[in-house]
């Protein structure tokens, strides 16, 4: 069975607290792994797509990387406006996407 | 920019009520994707769409639902018969097909079944 985990299911880090966010997935087939950013009532928000491993992508405090079975968000100095839920999913082959649960991520000034 | 659209951001029905969730998916884009999110739980996927026809769909996704495209710019949802457990935030998404494989998500639709 096609599995996406994620951890830690939550996270409280003071403002300039460097961490990182775990999601690791055991799927039968691998076209891309996204990571998306959810606030609450709102649709999940595009953040990175990563195809291979070894393959990092950067944006302001955000940096994802992947391996062959995970891949790492570390969050850089992080400000309070990055409190969100962040989500990784992997697409399988073909047009299905399986997310995780989430890691709700709290920054506190 | 250009955005994702869904409509009605709520959602209240009484259990048995047919229901239709509306999308305005990304002019140009070729893929749509419908999602559910029950409260506290994950995003799970339903079904993706593409060439005015389903591409693929989960095991959720069963004889009470069904997706039409009836124009060039709405994608919708239909539930026929709703049941307690459909209470969910639905969410729409398209995906262009040919710059990248990021999907745009709306901003849901909160479906509350009474």
């Amino acid at each position: 069975e096609d599995q996406v985990t994620q951890s830690p299911e939550a996270l409280r880090l003071q403002e300039g607290e460097s961490s990182s966010l775990n999601c690791s997935y055991t799927v039968s087939g691998l076209r891309g792994l996204f990571w998306y950013r959810q606030d609450p009532g709102k649709g999940p928000e595009f953040l990175f797509t990563l195809y291979s491993a070894g393959e990092e992508k950067e944006k302001e405090r955000l940096k994802a990387t992947l391996t062959k079975k995970e891949s790492f968000l570390h969050i850089t100095a992080p400000k309070p406006e990055d409190s969100a839920t962040y989500l990784c999913a992997v697409q399988l082959y073909g047009q299905n996407f399986v997310f995780g649960p989430g890691t709700r991520l709290s920054v506190l000034p | 920019e250009p955005e994702v659209t869904q409509t009605p951001s709520h959602q209240v029905t009484q259990m048995g009520q047919e229901v239709i969730l509306r999308c305005v998916p990304i002019s140009n884009h070729l893929y749509f994707y419908w999602y559910r999110q029950i409260l506290g739980q994950k995003v799970e996927f339903l079904v993706s769409f593409y060439n005015n026809e389903i591409s693929e769909k989960s095991e959720i996704f069963d004889d009470q639902f069904s997706v039409e495209r009836p124009d060039g710019s709405n994608f919708t949802l239909k539930i026929r018969s709703t049941k307690l457990e459909d209470s969910a935030m639905y969410f729409c998404a398209s995906l262009s097909g040919w710059a990248g494989n990021e999907q745009f998500f709306g901003p849901g639709t909160r479906l509350t079944v009474l």
